[in-house]
């Protein structure tokens, strides 16, 4: 069965800190997607990355990195010199290719980030 | 641009009434999911949808029912409201398994 475990589920930084925001995921399947959205205090969920199984390469966009690592399971988040624009929740999500859980997506329970001026 | 609509954003009913929450997108996609978003519990599946016709199950169905006649619309009907069902909705799409959802703006339902 496919799992998202974001440990974190509050922190809380003063702006231009760096902070990493941990996932953690469990699948059986060789091929599957993982995803971040966010969602800020307006309520809605704004997608941030996807990444696929067979391409750890990290990502960077802006202030925003992402460290993929197969070997720990881990997808995790950094948002670098942080700005209270940031402060939302953030979502971790797993999709399978093949099993029978394929084309839903699991996700985590959520970290809440604060970004104080 | 392509968009994916809920409605009503804000719902105040009463407990055993029938409730029925809309979800329509443009963006023609297969994959169609409801979720209910509760402090504590992030987002858990309600229903979800791989094509017209097809429904299944999530992790917390009770009480919960959809039907997909088309591929824009997904309502979402709570058949007799309970107080556990205050919540908010969302409502998501996606092209296929491989990419990312797109959600609706959610729904707030309160059940007195």
């Amino acid at each position: 069965a496919q799992k998202v475990t974001q440990a974190q589920t509050e922190i809380s930084v003063v702006e231009k800190e760096d902070v990493t925001l941990d996932c953690v995921y469990e699948t059986r399947d060789t091929t599957y997607y993982l995803f971040w959205y966010k969602q800020p205090p307006s309520g809605e969920l704004v997608f941030l990355i996807r990444r696929n199984s067979f391409d750890e390469q990290n990502e960077i966009s802006g202030r925003y990195s992402w460290n993929f690592q197969k070997s720990t399971s881990s997808f995790n988040f950094t948002i670098t010199a942080s700005q209270v624009v940031d402060s939302a929740v953030y979502f971790c999500a797993l999709s399978e290719a093949f099993s029978t859980n394929a084309g839903k997506s699991t996700f985590g329970d959520g970290t809440t980030l604060t970004v104080k001026p | 641009d392509a968009e994916i609509t809920q409605s009503p954003r804000h719902k105040i009913t009463e407990t055993g009434r029938q409730v029925t929450l809309a979800c329509h997108q443009t963006w023609n996609h297969n994959n169609m999911f409801w979720y209910r978003q509760d402090l504590g519990h992030g987002l858990r599946l309600i229903h979800y949808s791989y094509g017209v016709q097809d429904t299944n199950k999530g992790e917390v169905s009770d009480g919960y029912s959809v039907s997909r006649s088309n591929t824009e619309d997904l309502p979402l009907t709570l058949e007799s409201a309970a107080s556990s069902q205050t919540s908010v909705y969302f409502c998501a799409s996606s092209e296929d398994r491989s990419q990312p959802q797109h959600f609706g703006d959610g729904t707030r339902l309160s059940i007195l």
